[in-house]
């Protein structure tokens, strides 16, 4: 009974490829996220959900597409992958407005554009 | 523009001893900071936070310390554990309704040798 899961753990794929991460949780939260690490380490938001809305998109770029079919659910498809899209892309829920900022994060799904 | 910086990219010590992990900000404008913990292949976890009006908030083993005027944060861990082996973000809240959004740092891998 995994609070936030998503699928797959790993993808590799080849440069050009669309491919989709797909989210769910069952916390009962209202507002959904992606973010992305990077090589570099740092952990950073790409988008955020609230009830199906969107809210944030931080200037990603759009082939970059999330989906919200209901508050429970967050997929992201990602179209003609780059080198550069290799991450861990991470899922997270929240309460409303993050409260005091916590997060329930996913197990992180690990991208490898080759 | 890295708002939250945590300059130590790993910190080792013994178990029983105590850890302390550091980080800086830059905005002021941050209500809330807290520390996430994560161990490989598992998204991160919410470990303890602390509110910009206060300067410390203890929980067990740890105690979050902050300093407003030196915009500096820190975790101590004591006595720090094997378990206690993973990497630990840094992250600041800026509240503001449905657009609240977390900030994190790279992260620090801490060691704790038996």
């Amino acid at each position: 009974d995994t609070a936030v899961s998503q699928t797959p753990k790993y993808l590799v794929t080849q440069m050009g490829n669309d491919k989709s991460i797909k989210c769910e949780q069952n916390l009962g939260h209202d507002t959904m996220y992606w973010y992305k690490q990077d090589s570099k380490k740092f952990l950073k938001i790409m988008f955020s959900y609230n009830n199906k809305e969107l809210i944030i998109n931080e200037t990603v770029p759009n082939r970059f597409s999330p989906k919200s079919p209901d508050k429970a659910h967050l997929n992201l498809h990602i179209n003609s992958l780059e080198l550069g899209d290799s991450a861990v892309y991470f899922c997270a829920s929240s309460q409303w407005g993050l409260g005091t900022g916590e997060l329930f994060f996913g197990e992180g799904s690990r991208l490898t554009v080759l | 523009d890295q708002q939250v910086k945590q300059n130590s990219p790993s910190l080792s010590v013994q178990e029983g001893r105590i850890s302390i992990l550091n980080c800086d900000y830059t905005n002021s404008m941050f209500d809330y900071f807290l520390w996430y913990k994560k161990y490989p292949a598992e998204g991160p976890t919410f470990l303890i936070s602390i509110s910009s009006i206060k300067d410390k908030n203890e929980d067990g083993r740890f105690t979050v310390f902050l300093n407003k005027s030196a915009k500096h944060l820190s975790l101590h861990i004591v006595p720090s554990q094997p378990g206690d082996s993973a990497v630990y973000f840094c992250a600041a809240l800026r509240s503001s309704g449905a657009n609240s959004k977390l900030t994190f740092g790279k992260g620090i891998t801490l060691s704790v040798r038996p």
